[in-house]
């Protein structure tokens, strides 16, 4: 069973401070992937990432920076803050074409 | 890239109807398009995919339409019962070497059964 698990449910945060928001998945999965969720815009992609120290911007990566150190880890980076970043952070893996989400990280930045 | 519009955003239906959600995409290169479930709370999972060598696809009371030359595709669930509701998402993918695996979705749609 592929499991993908993000290190925070939930987190308010403070306009300017640095958030990070990590990821692992447990499947060898090559391919990681952050959407960010608000209601009526559906699924947007940040950043995505298909091996190692790769990364490639998605839709909206104004504001986030990303990172793959190891195969099995993802992380998204908030370098400052601000309260239109108030999201749900969704993170996924595949090695095909089905993804496989995280429960998701709910930020509020205040 | 690819641009995914879905409609309606939100559908109500009575326990026992169906319901149908339609989907238009802009890239004729897409050849996969898959359907995320989304129940409150959860994560989105997959739920049915069809490629674009295939008209239809069908898995108990769901399935799924193409139509390659409108750009169009369609999610039918038959028979709806309250666990049914939830947004469902769908997407399309060209498929074209680096971009193996991105999806581009569309903006969701609520279902709500009412038993």
């Amino acid at each position: 069973d592929v499991k993908v698990t993000q290190s925070s449910r939930y987190l308010v945060k403070r306009t300017g401070e640095k958030v990070f928001l990590e990821c692992v998945q447990d499947m060898d999965h090559e391919n990681m992937f952050w959407y960010r969720q608000d209601p009526g815009l559906g699924l947007r992609l940040i950043y995505f990432s298909y091996d190692v120290k790769m990364k490639e911007k998605g839709d909206i990566p104004e504001g986030y920076s990303v990172s793959r150190e190891k195969k099995e880890r993802f992380s998204l980076i908030l370098e400052s803050a601000s309260t239109n970043q108030t999201s749900m952070y969704l993170c996924a893996s595949s090695l095909g074409r089905e993804l496989f989400f995280g429960e998701g990280s709910r930020l509020t930045v205040l | 890239g690819e641009n995914v519009e879905q409609h309606p955003s939100t559908l109500s239906v009575q326990e026992g109807d169906s319901a149908v959600i339609k989907c238009t995409y802009s890239d004729s290169a897409s050849n996969y398009f898959p359907w995320y479930k989304q129940e409150l709370g959860k994560r989105p999972q997959l739920i049915i995919d069809i490629r674009s060598n295939v008209g239809e696809k069908k898995d108990q009371r769901i399935a799924v339409t193409l139509n390659k030359t409108a750009k169009h595709f369609s999610l039918h669930i038959t028979e709806t019962q309250p666990e049914d509701s939830a947004v469902y998402f769908c997407a399309a993918t060209p498929d074209r070497g680096s971009t193996l695996g991105r999806l581009y979705f569309g903006r969701g749609t609520q279902l709500t059964v009412w038993p």
